[in-house]
């Protein structure tokens, strides 16, 4: 089930500069996108979502984009911190089905942010 | 800030045996969610749950797998005769509307030997 790919494994970014963090998806019925972030032995926390009637959502230094015509998102962390470093993980979510909120998960990005 | 919680944070069984997993989740949430993470593998959907009956379940689980809302702060994932392959870690899932971000409880590692 690939139907949310994160195909960076991993970034680093110094401190200061601007991490990006890229997801593309398959299904073209999913229409709520989120990232959640996850340190080692807790579970995801939410940061941000994005609805596809939006083509961007912004909250602080994270800024999520959706291009919706190459099935894409990106959120943007801007200053990165080091306390950025975890690893990322975007979802996707069909709200017109039936599926009471599921959300399909891609693989996860590790960022790791240098002071 | 109201979080979800869930226990134990570690679990060892023996292969066969069967499992309890417990969350309580958020308060005034009404939609409610297990997700599992094999090691390094993707957080995947195992189930949700609302108005006291399962909504959407995927092909992981089987009828080894059920959950139970026993009164009104609990929710609980039962695994009835472990496998090695379940060994993973279980999260639990909140959401107060459907269709709007869930909250992710710390996790329950499971570990079948």
């Amino acid at each position: 089930d690939q139907q949310v790919k994160q195909n960076s494994p991993s970034l680093s970014v110094q401190e200061g500069r601007i991490s990006i963090l890229n997801c593309d998806y398959t299904n073209s019925m999913f229409d709520y996108f989120l990232w959640y972030k996850k340190y080692p032995a807790e579970g995801p926390t939410f940061l941000i979502s994005i609805s596809s009637i939006k083509d961007k959502n912004e909250d602080g230094r994270f800024t999520v984009f959706l291009n919706k015509s190459a099935k894409h998102l990106s959120l943007h962390i801007v200053p990165s911190q080091p306390g950025d470093s975890a690893v990322y993980f975007c979802a996707a979510s069909d709200t017109g089905g039936t599926s009471y909120g599921k959300l399909t998960f891609g693989q996860g990005t590790i960022l790791t942010v240098h002071p | 800030e109201p979080e979800v919680t869930q226990t134990p944070s570690h679990q060892v069984t023996q292969m066969g045996q069967e499992v309890i997993l417990r969350c309580v989740p958020i308060s005034n949430h009404l939609y409610f969610y297990w997700y599992r993470q094999i090691l390094g593998q993707k957080v995947e959907f195992l189930v949700s749950f609302y108005n006291n009956e399962i909504s959407e379940k995927s092909e992981i689980f089987d009828d080894q797998f059920s959950v139970e809302r026993p009164d009104g702060s609990n929710f609980t994932l039962k695994i009835r005769s472990t496998k090695l392959e379940d060994s993973a870690m279980y999260f639990c899932a909140s959401s107060g509307q459907v269709n709007t971000e869930a909250f992710f409880g710390q996790g329950t590692r499971l570990t079948v030997v």
